[in-house]
């Protein structure tokens, strides 16, 4: 059982077009980070959230945390062909060093 | 400051070989991390090192093991591979809970 649900699994675009990715979880977690993974690349930090209701931007790209830090979503609006990548959503288990990964958002952005 | 280096990028084994993956992380991160990462799957914990000292292991059988050395750099061994072991193994490290993680560019290993 995925302790993290993201959605959707796919998603294909056309340049300009915005979308939404959500990552959801019946646990708590303290914070939440989101990833991008580019083919043949380790996954690279985009952003944390760590207070519930918390909005974070990052140019295009806003984030927000629940208010009761179950989920999570990531928002890119007019959506450009670099923004093709795998998406993560990913949280620390038990505050420890372990992080598990949602399965990931493969999207694509066709110009 | 240089990233986390993992070596061999590539690589082919055979069923039933061992292999053994390194890792280099960034100068004066202590925690090191190993994920797995297939297409079924996804990314997925192996176990986590911090000052020598195995902190933290995820649901993976005992022939996958690691061990960290006293300049924190870590290796990751699977013994006896097999088929379903083919994937990129991904090395993080950080300064410590709570602090950014920073992945590697991975190795690819193909059992065949």
């Amino acid at each position: 059982t995925q302790l993290l649900e993201q959605s959707p699994q796919f998603l294909s675009i056309q340049e300009g077009e915005n979308l939404t990715v959500y990552c959801n979880s019946s646990s708590v977690f303290s914070s939440l980070q989101w990833y991008r993974q580019e083919p043949g690349e380790g996954p690279v930090l985009l952003v944390t959230v760590v207070t519930g209701g918390e909005v974070k931007k990052l140019k295009r790209l806003t984030f927000q945390f629940g208010d009761a830090r179950k989920d999570s979503s990531l928002h890119i609006t007019a959506a450009q062909p670099g923004d093709t990548g795998l998406y993560l959503c990913a949280a620390f288990y038990n505050q420890g060093g372990k992080l598990i990964f949602g399965q990931g958002t493969e999207l694509s952005v066709k110009p | 400051k240089a990233g986390v280096t993992q070596t061999p990028r590539y690589l082919i084994k055979t069923r039933g070989q061992q292999v053994t993956l390194s890792c280099s992380p960034i100068s004066g991160h202590r925690s090191v991390s190993w994920y797995q990462q297939t297409p079924g799957q996804g990314l997925q914990f192996l176990f986590e090192y911090f000052s020598e000292t195995q902190r933290n292991k995820g649901n993976f059988p005992g022939r996958f093991s690691g061990r960290q050395f006293s300049n924190s750099r870590s290796e990751m061994n699977v013994s006896t591979l097999e088929l379903g072991d083919s994937a990129l193994y991904l090395c993080a490290s950080s300064g410590g809970y709570g602090n950014t993680i920073y992945f590697g560019e991975g190795s690819w290993l193909t059992v065949v």
